[in-house]
């Protein structure tokens, strides 16, 4: 099935440093979505985008909508333990109820 | 509170059984989903419902099977003709298209 593309796969960072990462994808989404899901749990809903070139913050979380509607951005500025974990992308195929999922950007946090 | 609410956490299953997962959610969303987790990979689309009574395969369907006999309700049976059933199951549900989609906690099953 299809899939977004994430970049980095995965994340090693200092404490206090600041994180980039990102999706594209070959098609246009009308929504993007950002998750972060811990060990064991569901993924948790961090920042929902609807509007191409739309930057939102949640706390040190900010997200942006690529103008082109094929990409998406997320940072975590000044990052701390409890950010572990792995980060995923999301949209829905225009259209349709079918929800399409990064490949996951895993986040370690050295102390 | 509203959510989405899987049970059980864990389950283990005898090869050649079948088995129901839980998936109950109070946020009056009409779409619900279920999805597929494997170690280290992405989430993968096995069966959604738009409307009560009305489901679509998702990218693995082969050896699931669903009901949508309440809003409220979907439940996955994993059944004896999926061939590599241990996995990490996920719950979800949006309110329309294009809207934010809420995960449950997940069902961790383990074929023994």
């Amino acid at each position: 099935g299809q899939q977004l593309n994430q970049s980095p796969q995965s994340m090693f960072i200092q404490e206090g440093e600041d994180v980039s990462m990102n999706c594209t994808s070959s098609s246009i989404f009308n929504t993007w979505l950002w998750y972060k899901q811990d060990p064991g749990e569901g993924p948790v809903l961090l920042i929902a985008l609807y509007k191409a070139g739309e930057l939102t913050s949640n706390g040190r979380l900010t997200a942006q909508f690529g103008i082109t509607r094929k990409d998406s951005f997320l940072n975590i500025s000044a990052s701390i333990p409890s950010d572990v974990g792995i980060y995923f992308c999301a949209g829905p195929t225009s259209g349709t109820y079918k929800y399409i999922f990064g490949t996951g950007t895993r986040l370690k946090v050295l102390a | 509170d509203g959510g989405i609410t899987q049970s059980p956490k864990y389950l283990f299953r005898k090869e050649g059984q079948n088995v129901t997962l839980s998936c109950e959610q109070n946020l009056n969303h009409d779409a619900m989903y279920w999805y597929r987790q494997d170690p280290g990979q992405g989430l993968r689309l096995i069966y959604y419902s738009q409307i009560v009574n009305d489901f679509q395969k998702g990218d693995i369907a082969e050896g699931y099977s669903v009901s949508r006999e309440k809003k409220e309700s979907f439940p996955l049976t994993v059944t004896s003709a999926q061939k590599n059933p241990t996995a990490f199951y996920l719950c979800a549900s949006t309110w329309s298209v294009n809207t934010e989609a809420f995960f449950g906690q997940g069902t961790r099953l383990t074929v023994v």
